[in-house]
């Protein structure tokens, strides 16, 4: 079955900007989305369709994806972006939704 | 925009049942694909199961198939997951979540209900 990997932890000063890396095989061929959780919160979709962002989500966060990695981008980080982060994508060969294991972004 | 509620569930013994609900309100629940995913205590997000907006198609992760059930009833606006045989390893939170007014495949899952925790314990 198709493997997201995701780095367990990132770390980045305010005001500086974080990169959280979802790597799978060709994962350039396949449609990303990206969800912030918060502690005792459920998901929230922060960016669709590798690089679009829902309505409310601020234009410091973005994606790409290309090759064999997609990322996620905050810019300007604040305190409040602390939380986890998932990429997910839909497997054709399976016909299985499959997330990444997921990255806590500290804020020092 | 839609709004989603889970309910049922609680704790429960080894190989027993259970069947969870979530129901939508606030827009057109039957336009919509609708997942099911849970995590695990300290645990990532795992996809559990979708169906299609008018119900004619099913999608079961390999680690429940056989075991849960999803289903829907659009004329009450409900998604279910009827949960047989369940193990220790089912213990988790369970969101319902929708997955686009088009194609599931290629939607992101808009919106999510706030969790409904199973606890499989003797």
């Amino acid at each position: 079955s198709y493997v997201l990997a995701q780095p367990p932890s990132v770390s980045v000063a305010p005001g500086k900007t974080a990169r959280i890396t979802c790597g799978g095989d060709n994962v350039a061929s396949k449609t990303v989305h990206w969800y912030q959780q918060k502690p005792g919160r459920a998901p929230m979709l922060v960016i669709h369709y590798d690089s679009d962002r829902p309505s409310g989500i601020p234009d410091r966060v973005s994606g790409s994806n290309s090759g064999n990695t997609a990322t996620l981008t905050i810019s300007r980080v604040e305190a409040g972006d602390e939380a986890d982060y998932y990429c997910q994508v839909w497997d054709r060969s399976s016909d299985h939704w499959v997330f990444g294991g997921g990255t806590k972004l500290t804020v020092l | 925009q839609v709004q989603l509620v889970e309910s049922g569930g609680g704790v429960v013994q080894p190989g027993r049942s259970l069947r969870l609900s979530c129901e939508a309100s606030g827009s057109t629940f039957s336009s919509y694909g609708m997942h099911w995913v849970r995590q695990a205590p300290g645990k990532g997000l795992e996809w559990v199961a979708l169906t299609w907006y008018d119900g004619s198609r099913e999608y079961h992760a390999d680690s429940v198939k056989g075991r849960f059930t999803i289903s829907r009833d659009n004329s009450k606006n409900t998604l279910y997951l009827q949960m047989n045989g369940l193990r220790a390893e089912d213990t988790a939170v369970y969101y319902c979540a929708t997955g686009g007014s088009g194609s599931p495949f290629y939607s992101g899952m808009d919106v999510w209900g706030q969790g409904t925790t199973v606890t499989v314990s003797s």
